[in-house]
C-alpha cells in the first residue's frame, strides 16, 4: 500500500542512451512533482504537474520530458544521457487544492550514467 | 530567488542529549515551512509542516519553530536516540504568482545518535 511508488530504484546506463523512470501514487493528489538530489544532496524541484497539466518547469535541459498520463502518474524519460545526469531522483505528490497540504515522497531512483 | 541554508552540516551528539537544528531561508514570503527525514537510500518522511501564520508544531519528541520576519526555523530533538539518526531537511513553499506550489530545500543536516 506504497503512497508514492517510483521504478526501478537503481538505474545504471551509459552515456547516451535513453531511459524512463516511472511513479504512480494512490493517494489521490492532484499534483505530482519530480525531485533531483545531486551529490551534494541538495533537492532541486525538476517539473510539477496538476491534473496532468505541466505547471512548474525549472531550467531542466530539453532531454528531460515528463508525461503524465493521468493524475495518478508522472514518468520522466531522459533522452541522450549525460554523466552530469547521475543523481538520485524523487517522485513526490500533493493535494494542491489543499493549502499547506504536505508533500509525499517515494524512495528515489538512483540513476547513474557511466 | 529563495535560498535555504542550514546549519550545522552534520552533527554527532551521544544519546540522551536534546539537539537544535537550525534553518535559515532568505525570502520571508512563504506559505509554509517543511521539515523533512531522510535515511539512507529511502524517500523523504515529513515530519513536521509549519503554515505562516503559525510559532510552532510539535510531534511527539520534535518540536519546530518558525520566525517567518527573521527567515529562521528549527527543529528541536528531544531526548535523541540512536534511530534518530539520518538527515534532516528543512525546505519552504513560496508565494508565487501561478498556482503550484514548490519547495525549496535546504542542504540538510546529518545527524548521528551514537549510543
Amino acid at each position: 500500500d506504497t503512497a508514492v511508488s517510483q521504478t526501478p530504484k537503481y538505474l545504471v546506463t551509459q552515456m547516451g542512451n535513453d531511459k524512463s523512470i516511472k511513479c504512480e501514487q494512490n493517494l489521490g493528489h492532484d499534483t505530482m512533482y519530480w525531485y533531483k538530489q545531486d551529490s551534494k544532496k541538495f533537492l532541486k524541484i525538476m517539473f510539477s504537474y496538476n491534473n496532468k497539466e505541466l505547471i512548474i518547469n525549472e531550467t531542466v535541459p530539453n532531454r528531460f520530458s515528463p508525461k503524465s498520463p493521468d493524475k495518478a502518474h508522472l514518468n520522466l524519460h531522459i533522452n541522450s544521457l549525460e554523466l552530469g545526469d547521475s543523481a538520485v531522483y524523487f517522485c513526490a505528490s500533493s493535494q494542491l487544492q489543499t493549502p499547506n497540504s504536505p508533500l509525499h515522497f517515494g524512495n528515489g531512483t538512483r540513476l547513474t550514467v557511466t | 530567488k529563495q535560498e535555504v541554508t542550514q546549519i550545522p552540516a552534520a552533527l554527532s551528539v551521544p544519546e540522551g542529549e536534546n539537539l537544535v537544528l537550525n534553518c535559515s531561508f532568505t525570502d520571508s514570503a512563504i506559505y509554509n515551512l517543511q521539515w523533512f527525514r531522510q535515511d539512507p537510500g529511502k524517500g523523504l518522511t515529513s515530519l513536521l509542516l509549519i503554515q505562516s501564520s503559525q510559532r510552532e508544531q510539535t510531534s511527539g519528541r520534535l518540536n519546530a519553530s518558525l520566525d517567518k520576519s527573521s527567515g529562521r526555523s528549527t527543529l528541536y530533538i528531544a531526548a535523541s536516540q540512536p534511530g534518530d539518526s539520518a538527515t534532516y531537511l528543512c525546505a519552504v513553499e513560496g508565494v508565487w504568482d501561478n498556482a503550484g506550489n514548490m519547495l525549496t530545500f535546504g542542504g540538510g543536516t546529518r545527524l548521528m545518535v551514537k549510543p
